[in-house]
């Protein structure tokens, strides 16, 4: 069984400030991590995913984020905020195995709100 | 890269007609395709998974007599909810997955059901 917490449902920072968005996992298999963005009535977009690699996986628009297995933990994190980083983000996870995607299993999301 | 289409965006619809939503791999061939329902301020839940060809599989809990999806090409599956209520209201996000492995995954920007 696999699970996903993502801690705070909305975290707000400034402009240029740290942004760092939590998410634990559980999972009985090598998993599969990802985190998704979401703007406003619009689809998911990948932003980075962890597939056994390195641990510390960068992504678009600057952020990345690192696998650590004694956590169970993939943080989502980006040194400066822009204002057009405010959207939702959903972190997800799958196991290994191909053709894995119709087990995603997706946290509840975090809304991140940028001030100037 | 990978686009998959999502149409409408947006309906609006009274009580007890059927709304058909379609979801169109535009640059790749989708054996299969995922269904998610998304409630205001929560994560994304799969509904079901089109399998081109044959029927689709439905997660626990949802309707199959209420959602029909038909997946008649290996370009489009469509969601059709039948005879729709107000609690039906909803973003409907489809996905389909690419690759030799299916490794990766491209989502549609959603459809917005609202029911009157």
């Amino acid at each position: 069984a696999q699970s996903v917490t993502q801690l705070g449902s909305h975290v707000s920072v400034s402009e240029g400030a740290l942004v760092l968005l939590r998410c634990n996992y559980s999972s009985s298999v090598p998993p599969y991590l990802f985190w998704y963005v979401q703007y406003p009535n619009q689809g998911l977009q990948l932003l980075l995913k962890y597939t056994s690699a390195a641990t510390l996986v960068k992504g678009i628009n600057g952020f990345e984020a690192e696998f650590k297995k004694s956590e169970t933990s993939f943080h989502l994190t980006k040194p400066s905020a822009h204002m057009s980083d405010a959207a939702e983000y959903f972190c997800a996870v799958r196991p290994s195995e191909a053709g894995g995607y119709n087990k995603l299993i997706f946290g509840a999301g975090t809304r991140l709100a940028v001030h100037p | 890269g990978a686009v998959v289409s999502q149409h409408p965006s947006r309906v609006i619809c009274k009580s007890g007609t059927s709304v058909k939503i379609e979801c169109r791999s535009l640059d790749f061939q989708a054996t299969t395709m995922f269904w998610y329902r998304q409630f205001p301020k929560k994560s994304l839940m799969l509904m079901a998974t089109s399998n081109e060809g044959s029927k689709a599989t439905y997660e626990q809990g949802v309707e199959k007599d209420k959602f029909l999806i038909n997946h008649a090409s290996l370009t489009l599956s469509t969601l059709t909810v039948t005879s729709a209520h107000p609690e039906d209201s909803s973003f409907y996000i489809c996905s389909a997955p690419q690759g030799t492995a299916n490794e990766k995954l491209f989502f549609g920007s959603g459809t917005q059901l609202s029911v009157l």
